[in-house]
């Protein structure tokens, strides 16, 4: 069974911040997203990595892949309160059903 | 354009009721479409999916069920709702590497 380990669960941080986000799993995935989310509202794709080592950045928000394929980290540079929200990864299970695999999520509040 | 529909957006139905929640896709054919559900500030566990109509796939055993009786549609059903079954339900469909999300419906059985 293929798991993904996101860490923390939770963050509070002052506006101004610097904070990372991890997404470990022991399995290899084809591709990995990053999704945020809003209270009451579905997630929103924010990035799909794809090759191993691969490196995205969105404005002040950076996604990396790792070298395996087998974890990811999302970097967010000077945390602005409209960053709070619930941060979840999600990678393609194996196959060709296209099933996303979820991590447990990173609840980030920024604080003016 | 595609979008997704989902409704309704909240719902409180007694225990032992029936449940019926409806998704449909437009804008696209032959859509793979999933269900999921969601624990409060958690992440999102994978209940059905299905690749063509009526051809259905179940992750988890579980009270309920769904059904594809069209291309675009995707419905997740219940005969009698049981107080686990309360959380927020959210069917996506993939039209590439990410999902687009529906907006979700907020369950709660009292």
């Amino acid at each position: 069974t293929q798991l993904l380990e996101q860490s923390p669960q939770f963050l509070s941080i002052q506006e101004g911040e610097n904070l990372t986000v991890y997404c470990n799993s022991s399995s290899v995935f084809s591709s990995l997203q990053w999704y945020r989310q809003e209270p009451g509202e579905g997630p929103v794709l924010l990035v799909t990595v794809v090759t191993g080592g691969e490196v995205k950045k969105l404005k002040r928000l950076t996604f990396q892949f790792g070298d395996a394929r087998k974890d990811s980290s999302l970097h967010i540079t000077a945390a602005q309160p409209g960053d709070t929200g619930l941060y979840l990864c999600a990678g393609h299970s194996s196959g060709n059903t296209g099933k996303l695999i979820f991590g447990q999520g990173t609840t980030l509040q920024v604080k003016p | 354009s595609q979008t997704i529909h989902q409704w309704p957006a909240t719902l409180v139905q007694p225990v032992g009721s029936p449940l019926s929640l409806e998704c449909t896709v437009e804008g696209t054919s032959n859509p793979n479409l999933y269900w999921y559900r969601q624990a409060a500030g958690r992440g999102l566990q994978l209940l059905f999916y299905s690749v063509g109509i009526g051809q259905i796939s179940s992750e988890v055993p579980q009270n309920l069920s769904a059904s594809r009786p069209q291309d675009r549609q995707f419905i997740l059903s219940s005969k009698k709702l049981l107080l686990s079954d309360s959380g927020f339900y959210l069917c996506a469909w993939s039209p590439g590497y990410g999902y687009t999300f529906g907006s979700g419906t907020r369950l709660t059985v009292v």
